[in-house]
């Protein structure tokens, strides 16, 4: 069994749509959560960072941890076709160089 | 995006020859790090040096070597690339604070295939 777990997708929405992209880990000791997006032939950027349980908002964007279910969530509101991409979750035990990723979802906004 | 250059960008070679991929930064970090991206396996970690002289293995670093020439630059090697090789390579730095946590920027990747 992998330590994070995330579906590959397509996830196909349109445009407007709320979007939720999801991983669940079995690694009780993870604290640091951190959402990637990846556009086709580019490098992962991160997105959101969060620690511990708890929401963290940015814009259109909210990530969600809950750790009692071992469980993270991105949502992005009124998606919009640049969103389109694959999504990264990764997270790490500690404030450490260690970062354990999920495969990636990968998101189509429709127009 | 270009503070962290890889070259070449893609590159296609035989089995059984040597190839090096080259990363560049110019964040000033002290930490990097190379991955590979597999389709359903994500990025998974082969190298990661904290500063010139301080190199590590990471989860598969058999058939890989890493040579840290300065603080912006780090390169990976295949010794005898084979076809199992073939995938994205990701080079990253980080920008670790104290109590702030670990954020890594990527480079654009490198294609490799190995026929």
């Amino acid at each position: 069994q992998k330590e994070v777990e995330q579906d590959p997708g397509p996830l196909s929405v349109p445009e407007g749509a709320i979007v939720s992209l999801n991983c669940t880990y079995s690694n009780s000791a993870f604290q640091y959560f951190m959402w990637y997006r990846q556009y086709s032939r580019k490098g992962p950027e991160l997105l959101m960072y969060t620690y511990s349980s708890g929401n963290k908002e940015d814009g259109r964007f909210t990530a969600q941890v809950d750790k009692s279910s071992k469980y993270i969530s991105l949502f992005i509101r009124d998606s919009q076709p640049s969103d389109s991409a694959t999504y990264l979750c990764a997270m790490s035990e500690d404030s450490s160089y260690k970062l354990i990723f999920g495969s990636g979802t990968r998101l189509l906004v429709r127009p | 995006d270009a503070d962290v250059t890889q070259t070449p960008r893609n590159r296609i070679t035989k089995t059984g020859k040597r190839i090096m991929l080259e990363c560049s930064q110019t964040k000033g970090h002290d930490r990097m790090y190379w991955y590979r991206q597999d389709p359903g396996l994500g990025l998974r970690l082969i190298y990661y040096s904290f500063d010139v002289k301080d190199i590590n293995k990471g989860e598969i670093s058999d058939g890989y070597s890493v040579s840290r020439q300065a603080q912006a630059k780090f390169s990976l090697s295949l010794e005898s690339a084979i076809p199992n090789q073939t995938a994205l390579y990701f080079c990253a730095t980080s920008d670790w604070t104290t109590g702030g946590g670990e954020t890594q920027y990527f480079g654009p990747g490198t294609r490799l295939l190995v026929l």
